[in-house]
């Protein structure tokens, strides 16, 4: 596709609950990375995939949160027993080179409500 | 104390104005400094990149950085109503073969006519 696609854009989860959000980068793009955007503050790092490989998980904020690219494209960040303060925009950004310096797109994000 | 301080605002100006946003950071490492600009319910958009210390121009937009204050502006002249958005400095240091980037907490600016 022409962009970072990410689905669902909205999510309602009751509190326990498990959740499943999606990242399909733009294709042939070989770094992956999510961030957490809390109301009113900045992304925050949360991990990086270079290919199907995560290098990076040091943002990921407990042990709730899993994430995977299994075939180096789609992406999946997983969020188990799903807390309020897990309540944010959930963003995928990609970059065509492993080391690119600058120009990630990042997706619209999912919007994640837990009640 | 957060790596990048950014004031959150919100700003509001007439259109026509000249805008400043500004960022400081801790880090010294940090190499590249971006300006991302984010509208309700979007993903960031890059809008200025530069790498080291220096100025930057495109079009109405300038970037400014001071590595030695630790300091880094965007200057937006003759502000338009379409320029009403989130600004979100970032900055990152290349490690590990890769560039983690880290967020200011984004200025909310309001241009109107």
């Amino acid at each position: 596709g022409a962009g970072v696609s990410q689905s669902p854009r909205y999510k309602v989860a009751k509190r326990g609950q498990d959740v499943a959000l999606r990242c399909d980068p733009i294709s042939g793009h070989v770094s992956l990375f999510w961030y957490q955007q809390a109301l009113g503050q900045g992304p925050e790092f949360l991990t990086y995939f270079q290919n199907e490989a995560q290098l990076d998980k040091s943002g990921l904020p407990s042990d709730r949160f899993f994430a995977e690219r299994p075939e180096g494209s789609v992406s999946t960040l997983k969020i188990q027993r799903t807390q309020q303060e897990d309540s944010a925009v959930y963003l995928c950004a990609s970059s065509p080179e492993r080391g690119q310096t600058y120009g990630y797109t990042f997706g619209s994000g999912t919007r994640l409500t837990v009640v | 104390q957060k790596e990048v301080e950014q004031d959150p605002g919100p700003l509001s100006v007439p259109e026509g104005a000249i805008v400043s946003l500004n960022c400081t950071y801790s880090n010294s490492a940090f190499q590249y400094f971006m300006w991302y600009r984010q509208y309700s319910r979007k993903g960031p958009e890059l809008l200025m990149y530069t790498y080291s210390s220096g100025n930057k121009e495109d079009g109405r937009f300038t970037a400014q950085v001071d590595k030695s204050s630790k300091y880094i502006s965007l200057f937006i002249r003759d502000s338009q109503p379409s320029d009403s958005a989130t600004y979100l400095c970032a900055m990152s240091e290349f490690s590990g073969g890769y560039n983690k980037l880290i967020f200011g907490a984004g200025t909310r600016l309001a241009v109107h006519p």
